[in-house]
């Protein structure tokens, strides 16, 4: 079965330093994976996703993620954090090949502090 | 592109009174997904539509939940009778086999039981 895990419920980052967010996946199949952000009363926003190629994926934001397949993770990373980037981070997983639904993490609470 | 549009934004109800929640998905994508968030479960996915079918209701919590898609600009979320345990932010979202798989959210709707 498709799954995806966020080790962390909350990550703490001073502004100006680097942030990583974890994610590791369980698939069978390949891996297409996503990252989506979440701000206080909004819906999720499509931040980036690997679906093949390059292991480093870019995205919106400044935002970027490493595909590891040896150790099937998908952390998401930016160089140096922002106070704006204060949200709720879901990892995603897509479901069985040619199923178009997603599995989503448990979501991971990202504060930068000023 | 207007994105993903949810109505109502709140809504606030009595216990076994029916609720009905609206989607509108955006114009070109073929398929549709209802999610429930809370704190308690995090996201949920109740069910999704390809090209107007329902393709996977297993999310869907019991039958007081019931969905429809009637064409390809407009879904519905229906609870009957709704309980407090209901109250949750429920998001529609929608996607095309052309994006692979990436889901564009509405604003949610906020749902209060009483």
């Amino acid at each position: 079965a498709q799954s995806v895990a966020q080790p962390e419920d909350q990550v703490n980052v001073a502004e100006g330093n680097p942030l990583t967010v974890k994610c590791t996946y369980s698939v069978s199949g390949n891996p297409y994976l996503f990252w989506y952000v979440q701000y206080p009363n909004r819906g999720l926003q499509f931040l980036l996703k690997y679906i093949t190629g390059d292991n480093l994926v870019k995205g919106s934001y400044g935002f970027e993620a490493e595909f590891n397949k040896s150790q099937t993770s998908f952390h998401l990373k930016k160089p140096s954090a922002l106070v704006s980037d204060s949200a709720l981070y879901f990892c995603a997983v897509r479901g069985r090949s040619g199923a178009n639904n997603l599995f989503f993490g448990t979501g991971t609470r990202l504060t930068v502090i000023p | 592109d207007a994105g993903v549009i949810q109505s109502p934004r709140h809504e606030v109800t009595e216990m076994g009174q029916e609720v009905t929640l609206r989607c509108k998905p955006i114009s070109g994508h073929n398929s549709l997904f209802w999610y429930r968030q809370t704190m308690m479960r995090g996201l949920e996915l109740l069910i999704y539509f390809n090209n107007n079918v329902p393709i996977d209701d297993s999310g869907m919590p019991e039958d007081r939940f019931s969905a429809k898609m009637p064409n390809a600009s407009f879904s519905t979320l229906k609870i009957q009778p709704s309980e407090p345990r209901d109250s949750a932010v429920y998001f529609c979202a929608s996607s095309s086999h052309q994006g692979l798989e990436t889901q564009y959210f509405g604003p949610g709707t906020r749902l209060l039981v009483l």
